[in-house]
């Protein structure tokens, strides 16, 4: 198999403060790690890539300094939504590849925040 | 920037219908998946196509990559209920490359 997941399901946190949310892959090795945000009814957004042990690449418009992005081992990334405000309530939802040429992305189960 | 059109955006017809959802785009791709999701989940692999051409069958789906590796389409026959969900095209432009989605297709069949 090729079992993602993610901790928590989903999360309510204050307007202010950081919230982390784990993605593990449990049966491979992920080189590379995406997380995405999802809104209702639509697709989704890439905000980053990122490779084991470097730094991540995040895409355009995505600030790097609020969303934090840790990938320390082959099996866990972590995403920190930093001084979260209301509108960054979404769905985020983070994939893995077994190498870095696989096209193959297995998705975790999401973590739905909300900020109030 | 790849764009990826996927058509149509929603969809609700009655059980035992069949259907077809497109996926057009002016890049070439190495490889192109189909993912189905569900509310509150992540998106489930379906199936990745990687040859101009090809066609792969998964029971009452089939999945079609155009000869020039640019559109895919998903054909499902005599829908199900069960069938219901938001289907999503993926493809990578070279391999190992990000993915691109389509905006999705919001598939409700009625019973």
């Amino acid at each position: 198999g090729a079992v993602v997941s993610q901790h928590p399901s989903w999360v309510i946190c204050k307007s202010g403060t950081s919230v982390k949310i784990e993605c593990r892959s449990l049966d491979f090795q992920a080189t590379t790690m995406f997380w995405y945000r999802q809104f209702p009814k639509q697709s989704l957004m890439l905000m980053a890539t990122s490779n084991e042990g470097s730094k991540a690449t995040y895409e355009q418009g995505v600030e790097k300094d609020k969303f934090l992005i840790n990938h320390a081992s082959l099996t866990l990334s972590t995403l920190t939504v930093t001084s979260a405000h209301p509108e960054d309530s979404s769905f985020y939802i983070c994939s893995a590849s077994r190498t870095s040429g696989s096209d193959t992305q297995y998705f975790g189960p999401g973590t739905r925040l909300t900020v109030l | 920037t790849q764009l990826l059109e996927q058509s149509p955006q929603f969809l609700s017809i009655q059980e035992g219908e069949n259907l077809t959802v497109y996926c057009n785009s002016s890049s070439v791709f190495s490889s192109l998946q189909w993912y189905r999701q569900e509310p509150g989940e992540g998106p489930v692999l379906l199936v990745t196509v990687v040859t101009g051409g090809e066609v792969k069958k998964l029971k009452r789906l089939t999945f079609q990559f155009g000869d020039a590796r640019k559109d895919s389409s998903l054909h499902i026959t005599a829908a199900q209920p069960g069938d219901t969900g938001l289907y999503l095209c993926a493809g990578a432009e070279t391999s190992g490359s990000r993915l691109t989605f389509g905006e999705g297709t919001q598939l409700t069949v009625n019973p």
